[in-house]
């Protein structure tokens, strides 16, 4: 199956500093890219869509002046997570489709995100 | 919006013996049902899927039936072996590139 790579795998950082986590398709062209949120013991929540080269489309609740996606090419998209607090201490996993997979969401690594 | 239900929470299963986790989705135009194999820390895994246009799909031990009619899905697993412990996650989406929704988990534990 297609690869996409997550980075970092971990993060710690204090509460108010942004994060930033990058989701790369490393052998396909990514036309869309979803990110999603699981906190211990839950199911995975999406948290927005993204296409490449357009605004990201995000799940209800979900801030998008907090949680900034961006698309800029088919291999890559970026979450930032702006004034992190520990609230928002979670696992963060993005996953990648495309034509040529198959359009089948093929699903990073993820981040482990912890917030002091 | 779509919404997901499974049950059940948790299942603990003596090995060898068969497993079955069930779903039920509200959205009649899913049409492209996953189910994923998760283990603590890590991404989760695609172990079978099916789409509306058939009404069961097999691979070894691991089976998936639709009922489209119901709105309903389900995971069979037999002849369970400890290496099957793991969390799964059904889903449901409109196919191609739409997003997924998932159900909420089943942690299975195969007892030895």
């Amino acid at each position: 199956g297609a690869v996409v790579s997550q980075h970092p795998s971990w993060v710690i950082c204090k509460s108010g500093t942004s994060v930033k986590i990058e989701c790369r398709s490393l052998d396909f062209q990514a036309t869309t890219m979803f990110w999603y949120r699981q906190f211990p013991k839950q199911s995975l929540m999406l948290m927005a869509t993204s296409n490449e080269g357009s605004k990201a489309t995000y799940e209800q609740g979900v801030e998008k002046d907090k949680f900034l996606i961006n698309h800029a090419s088919l291999t890559l998209s970026t979450l930032t997570v702006t004034s992190a607090h520990p609230e928002d201490s979670s696992f963060y996993i993005c996953s990648a489709s495309g034509l040529a997979a198959g359009n089948e969401q093929f699903f990073g690594p993820g981040t482990r995100l912890t917030v002091l | 919006g779509e919404n997901v239900e499974q049950h059940p929470s948790t299942l603990s299963v003596q090995e060898g013996d068969s497993a079955v986790i069930k779903c039920t989705y509200s959205d009649s135009a899913s049409n492209y049902f996953p189910w994923y194999k998760q283990e603590l820390g890590k991404r989760p895994q695609l172990i079978i899927d099916i789409r509306s246009n058939v009404g069961e799909k097999k691979d070894q031990r691991i089976a998936v039936t639709l009922n489209k009619t119901a709105k309903h899905f389900s995971l069979h697993i037999t002849e369970t072996q400890p290496e099957d412990s793991a969390v799964y996650f059904c889903a449901a989406s409109r196919g191609g590139n739409e997003k997924l929704t998932f159900g909420t988990g089943t942690r299975l534990t195969i007892i030895p």
